[in-house]
């Protein structure tokens, strides 16, 4: 059964960069039939897609965080991260990690990491 | 972006009613919608892709209809693990959107 973990600080300074990592256990990130993505949800609000990295190595960002966010792989740890730059408290919020699963055209997140809280204060 | 819009934000039900929660679109998705479920405290999990196939594991009391702009989520028989937080999900154009969510209560 896959699962992922997300690990990281959970209290960042204004303009300083969080970095989270998600791991993964019961499957490979390397399999070509899924891609793995970051999704946010600030405290009591809704869920906000940041990004995704494909097999290739591709990624795909939102592009309301494109210009601060960087998501890379380490296959060798079965590993993905997610770092984000000259965070505000307005990147105050839960942080998930997630499968990607495409089928055909359509795609969707399944499944998720049980998420960690990351906030930005001084 | 698409806009994801749900109604409606909040609901009150009971255990054994027939719950419906829509979701519109700001243009066509086409039949390029998921649905989560999330319980307080806990990641969203997957209940419904491409509009209206049912996730393993999740009960045939859950359904998904529409197309285009307008969907709809609905609970034939509420049962208490059923109150938690419902969200939307467009994967026809990235960035990927999710609708405000729709949280079920307990009336």
């Amino acid at each position: 059964q896959l699962q992922l973990q997300e690990s990281g600080p959970g209290l960042v300074k204004p303009s300083e960069t969080l970095s989270l990592t998600c791991t993964v256990s019961g499957g490979t990130i390397s399999s070509s039939n899924y891609y793995w993505a970051w999704i946010r949800q600030p405290p009591g609000k809704g869920l906000e897609w940041i990004g995704s990295i494909y097999y290739s190595g591709s990624t795909y960002y939102n592009p309301s965080l494109k210009s601060r966010v960087t998501i890379s792989e380490d296959t060798s740890k079965n590993q993905f991260s997610l770092k984000l730059t000259s965070v505000t408290a307005a990147d105050t919020a839960v942080y998930y990690c997630a499968r990607g699963v495409p089928a055909g055209l359509n795609n969707w997140f399944d499944p998720w990491g049980q998420g960690t809280l990351v906030t930005v204060s001084s | 972006d698409i806009q994801m819009t749900q109604s409606p934000s909040s609901l009150s039900a009971s255990v054994g009613d027939r719950v419906t929660i829509t979701c519109r679109a700001s243009q066509s998705v086409f039949s390029y919608l998921n649905w989560y479920q999330q319980k307080p405290g806990k990641a969203p999990m997957l209940l419904i892709y491409a509009t209206s196939s049912l996730q393993n594991g999740v009960p045939s009391r859950f359904s998904g209809s529409g197309s285009g702009t307008d969907f709809s989520l609905t609970i034939s028989s509420l049962l208490p693990e059923d109150f938690a937080t419902y969200y939307c999900q467009q994967n026809y154009r990235t960035p990927w959107t999710f609708g405000q969510g729709t949280k079920v209560e307990i009336k």
